[in-house]
């Protein structure tokens, strides 16, 4: 069974940081490209960024809200997905999903995890 | 950067109704369009991708058309599974960008 498990959103203070987890199984990891969106409750989803495979030299997109903030990254061994997420503002307060690209050539998300919540507020 | 207005933000219909969802970006782009259904507490669910192409599980009353500026979702005949929140997403530029939805409400 394909599956996205997010983990290690919480509460933290305004300037704060944490960093989210999405561990994969059921398929090629390496294979993907992935990517982060977020949504506050009840709001629409907003994508937060992109990378691609090794063979794609593990490139990134941001959203302009981001960039600067937080970085992402894999580590295709554990089979994991990273949101490292700093300076962080009350405006990040949302739930945030992992989502794996259907195919390279358009980042579709046609799996995703069940969200990981993160709420900043001092 | 593309932004995507979706019409109208909310619509109430009955079972059996054909619903059809607008999404319109700011600027022409190629049909690089996927559409999503929501429901409360859940991720979202890949509907249809390149503005028409059903993805794989998805049941024929979901169609996509359009291109340029002007896209749309059909549910021919509603459904009571149905009722949720709809989100168009364009892949044709970074940053990627989704429509604000459309809640399809029973009437």
């Amino acid at each position: 069974e394909v599956q996205l498990v997010e983990s290690g959103g919480g509460l933290v203070q305004p300037g704060g940081s944490l960093r989210l987890s999405c561990v994969v199984s059921g398929f090629s990891f390496s294979d993907h490209y992935m990517d982060w969106v977020r949504q506050v409750p009840g709001k629409g989803l907003e994508w937060v960024g992109r990378i691609r495979t090794k063979a794609n030299s593990y490139t990134t997109e941001y959203g302009a809200s981001v960039k600067g903030r937080f970085t992402i990254s894999r580590d295709d061994s554990k089979n994991s997905l990273y949101l490292q997420m700093n300076s962080l503002k009350i405006e990040d307060t949302a739930v945030y999903y992992c989502g794996r690209d259907r195919r390279a050539s358009a980042a579709y998300m046609d799996v995703w995890g069940e969200g990981t919540t993160v709420t900043v507020s001092s | 950067d593309i932004q995507l207005t979706q019409s109208p933000s909310s619509v109430s219909a009955s079972v059996g109704d054909k619903v059809t969802i607008n999404c319109r970006p700011s600027q022409g782009m190629n049909r690089n369009l996927a559409w999503y259904q929501q429901k409360p507490g859940r991720a979202p669910k890949l509907l249809i991708y390149d503005a028409s192409s059903l993805q794989s599980g998805v049941p024929s009353r979901f169609s996509g058309s359009g291109s340029g500026t002007d896209f749309s979702l059909t549910i021919s005949s509603l459904q009571p599974e149905d009722f949720a929140t709809y989100f168009c997403q364009q892949a044709d530029s970074f940053p990627l960008s989704f429509g604000g939805g459309t809640k399809v409400e029973i009437k």
